[in-house]
């Protein structure tokens, strides 16, 4: 069963537009959420994170959003550019004695299109 | 300062062949651990380590072993390579609890 899921394998934008990039997850121990940005022949670099007990977090073009009722986070870049494209994991870490292990989702393909 | 760095970038092996895949870190982090991503997936947990000496499996590990003698390294083994292991393998480290996840650029692995 698993516990991130990102339903949309891809997602195509224009330029300066906004991307909503959208995130699901199962497990209500997940207290802790992060985004990565991963680049082809690259390893994922982190984005922007979230903790639990907030429900909005804003660095410069990207803002993270989490309703824990509906298990739901999204992350909007505004406005997209080009470099932007990339594929976008969404992670869930929780408290307990698993050491804060991240679950990641499948991904999501982001082109920002010129 | 490297970051994570992990040896080889590519490799090609032979179905029963046994290999090390390296991984090192100079930012002092107590938490490592290994992913591997398969085309189209996440990133699935294969082993991970809090603390030199201390291992742990994670949600894939048949067929692999790791060990951690010094905070520094943290080594994949795969013991007899299957075609079924052919993926992109990532080495990762982290500071404190909820601190991101610095990952190394990877390694191909293709076994035929």
């Amino acid at each position: 069963d698993q516990q991130v899921k990102q339903n949309s394998p891809s997602l195509s934008v224009q330029e300066g537009r906004i991307s909503i990039l959208n995130c699901d997850y199962t497990n209500s121990m997940f207290d802790y959420f992060l985004w990565y940005k991963k680049y082809p022949a690259e390893g994922p670099t982190f984005l922007i994170s979230i903790s639990s007990i907030k429900d909005k977090n804003e660095d410069g073009r990207f803002t993270v959003f989490l309703n824990k009722s509906a298990k739901h986070l999204s992350l909007h870049i505004v406005p997209s550019q080009p470099g932007d494209s990339a594929v976008y994991f969404c992670a869930a870490s929780y408290r307990g004695t698993n050491a804060g292990k991240s679950t990641f989702g499948d991904g999501t393909t982001l082109t920002v299109k010129p | 300062n490297a970051g994570v760095t992990q040896t080889p970038k590519f490799q090609v092996l032979k179905t029963g062949q046994s290999m090390t895949l390296q991984c090192a870190q100079d930012m002092n982090h107590e938490y490592m651990s290994w992913y591997r991503q398969d085309p189209g997936m996440g990133l699935r947990l294969i082993h991970y380590s809090v603390g030199a000496g201390i291992t742990d499996q994670g949600e894939v590990p048949n067929g692999y072993n790791v060990s951690r003698s010094t905070t520094e390294d943290f080594p994949l083994r795969l013991l007899s390579a299957a075609p079924s292991q052919t993926s992109v393998y990532f080495c990762a480290s982290r500071g404190q609890r909820h601190s991101p996840l610095h990952f190394g650029n990877g390694t191909r692995l293709t076994v035929t």
